[in-house]
């Protein structure tokens, strides 16, 4: 059974630090992984997604890396400002016709003025 | 503007009640999945449809139900045998044409028990 970890569970940077939010995975044979951010009490909206065969991808300042023979993705966040506070979720992508999602429980980000 | 709208934003439910929870779209999308979010907790999969008049379990279905009657509607009834239905509840939609099509997600209805 495919299980999601990330971590930390939370952090909080002042703003303007670069900093590296954590995914793991334990079932490699995976389709994609997926980042989304949440806000509270709202839905989510999709980061970026990195394919299988890719090892990276990139927005703006957000970069994120896959090792999928490791069960291990990063998103980076350069530069961060307050308005990055809020909590990043990872989710990995299983190939089962539907597409499944798995998700981690997310990494709660404050970035302080 | 096309999205995913979800309705109510709070839901009260009293013991014994069954209870609906709306998802619309207006995206054309093949298909719809239902999430929990509990605190702490990753999102779960409830139900998931990928055509109309057709839906499958997803991974904590029990205690709930749902219909795809129309395209853009995809309904969940939180029913009574549901013994913990606190929570955030999050629809999502998705094309089917492309593999690489993301989850879009509505902005999902926090369901309380009175």
């Amino acid at each position: 059974k495919q299980e999601v970890t990330q971590i930390p569970a939370a952090l909080s940077v002042p703003e303007g630090e670069n900093l590296v939010l954590n995914c793991s995975f334990t079932d490699s044979a995976i389709y994609n992984l997926q980042w989304f951010r949440q806000d509270p009490g709202k839905g989510l909206t999709s980061l970026l997604l990195i394919q299988s065969s890719q090892r990276e991808q990139t927005s703006g300042r957000l970069n994120a890396s896959l090792d999928k023979s490791s069960g291990r993705s990063t998103l980076y966040i350069a530069a961060s400002q307050p308005g990055d506070s809020a909590t990043y979720l990872c989710a990995v992508i299983m190939n089962t016709g539907f597409q499944k999602l798995v998700f981690g429980t997310g990494t709660r980000l404050l970035v302080s003025p | 503007d096309g999205g995913i709208t979800q309705s109510p934003k709070y839901l009260f439910r009293k013991e014994g009640q069954n209870v609906t929870l709306s998802c619309e779209q207006n995206l054309n999308h093949d298909a719809m999945y239902w999430y929990r979010q509990d605190p702490g907790q990753g999102l779960r999969l409830i139900y998931y449809s990928q055509i109309v008049n057709d839906f499958q379990k997803g991974d904590i279905a029990e205690g709930y139900s749902v219909s795809r009657e129309k395209k853009e509607s995809f309904p969940l009834t939180v029913t009574s045998a549901q013994k913990n239905p606190t929570a955030f509840y999050l629809c999502a939609s998705r094309r089917l044409a492309g593999t690489q099509e993301t989850q879009y997600f509505g902005p999902g209805t926090r369901l309380l028990v009175l």
